[in-house]
C-alpha cells in the first residue's frame, strides 16, 4: 500500500517569498507522484506530476517539484508567492499496479500575506 | 473546466434517505474514480471503474454502491444516510488505469445530511 505525509497543515508566506510545501511518500514499487491545488469551492486541479525520467518537474503557475528517491520526497516550491496562490495543496501518489488510484496526503493550506 | 461534469452541485437530505450522484467523464476517458473529502478523513478513494467494470475498491461503505454505464457515465448511490456521510464527493476520470496520466476532477457534489 502507498501513503503520503504532508508536513504542516497550514503554511503562511509573505507575498514575494519562497513557497515550500513538503511531501514524503511511501511505496514498495516505483510511484507516480502528483501535486494538486484546490481553490475554495472548487475541484482539484493538477499542478504537476512525476512519472519517470527527469526528477525536477515543472508545473503550472510557476511551481516545480523534485523527486528524491533516496529521501522518498516530492517537495513543491515556487520562488515568489502571489496572492492568487492562497489555496489548499495536496500531494498524491499512485502506482500502476493499483489502477492508478490516488492516495492523498492530508493537504496543506497556504495563506499569502500582503 | 476539467471536462468532468458532476450533478448535482449541492444536495441536502435527511438521515436514512438515499441519494444518487452522477458523473460524466471527459470525452475519451474510460476510467472513473470516486473520492470522498471530509474534514476528519481528508480525501479518500472510494471506488474505480474502467470501461464498465469495477477495477478497484477503497474505503467504501457497504451502504454505498456505484456503477458505470455503457455510455461511460457513472453513478454513486448512497443509502441509509447518516450525519457522518456529509462530505464533498468528487468524481475524476482518466484515460485508463494502465496509463501514467493524471486524473481530471469534477467540481464535486456537496452532500449535507441533516
Amino acid at each position: 500500500a502507498q501513503s503520503v505525509t504532508q508536513l504542516g497543515s497550514h503554511v503562511s508566506v509573505s507575498e514575494g517569498a519562497l513557497v515550500l510545501l513538503r511531501c514524503n511518500y511511501s511505496s514498495s514499487v516505483p510511484p507516480y507522484l502528483f501535486w494538486y491545488v484546490q481553490y475554495p469551492n472548487q475541484g482539484l486541479q493538477l499542478l504537476l506530476k512525476y512519472t519517470t525520467g527527469a526528477t525536477l518537474v515543472k508545473g503550472i503557475n510557476g511551481f516545480e517539484a523534485e523527486f528524491k528517491k533516496s529521501e522518498t520526497s516530492f517537495h513543491l516550491t515556487k520562488p515568489s508567492a502571489h496572492m492568487s496562490d492562497a489555496a489548499e495543496y495536496f500531494c498524491a501518489v499512485s502506482v500502476r499496479a493499483a489502477g492508478n488510484k490516488l492516495t492523498f496526503g492530508g493537504g496543506t493550506r497556504v495563506l499569502v500575506k500582503p | 473546466d476539467s471536462g468532468v461534469t458532476q450533478t448535482p452541485k449541492h444536495l441536502i437530505t435527511a438521515t436514512g434517505q438515499r441519494v444518487t450522484l452522477r458523473c460524466s467523464p471527459r470525452s475519451g476517458d474510460l476510467s472513473v474514480y470516486w473520492y470522498q473529502q471530509s474534514l476528519d478523513q481528508g480525501l479518500q478513494f472510494l471506488i474505480q471503474y474502467y470501461n464498465g467494470e469495477e477495477r478497484a475498491k477503497g474505503n467504501i461503505l457497504e451502504r454505498f454502491s456505484a456503477q458505470q454505464f455503457p455510455d461511460l457515465h457513472s453513478e454513486l448511490n448512497l443509502s441509509s444516510l447518516e450525519l457522518g456521510d456529509s462530505a464533498l464527493y468528487f468524481c475524476a476520470s482518466s484515460v485508463g488505469p494502465g496509463e501514467a496520466t493524471e486524473a481530471f476532477f469534477g467540481q464535486g457534489t456537496r452532500l449535507t445530511v441533516v
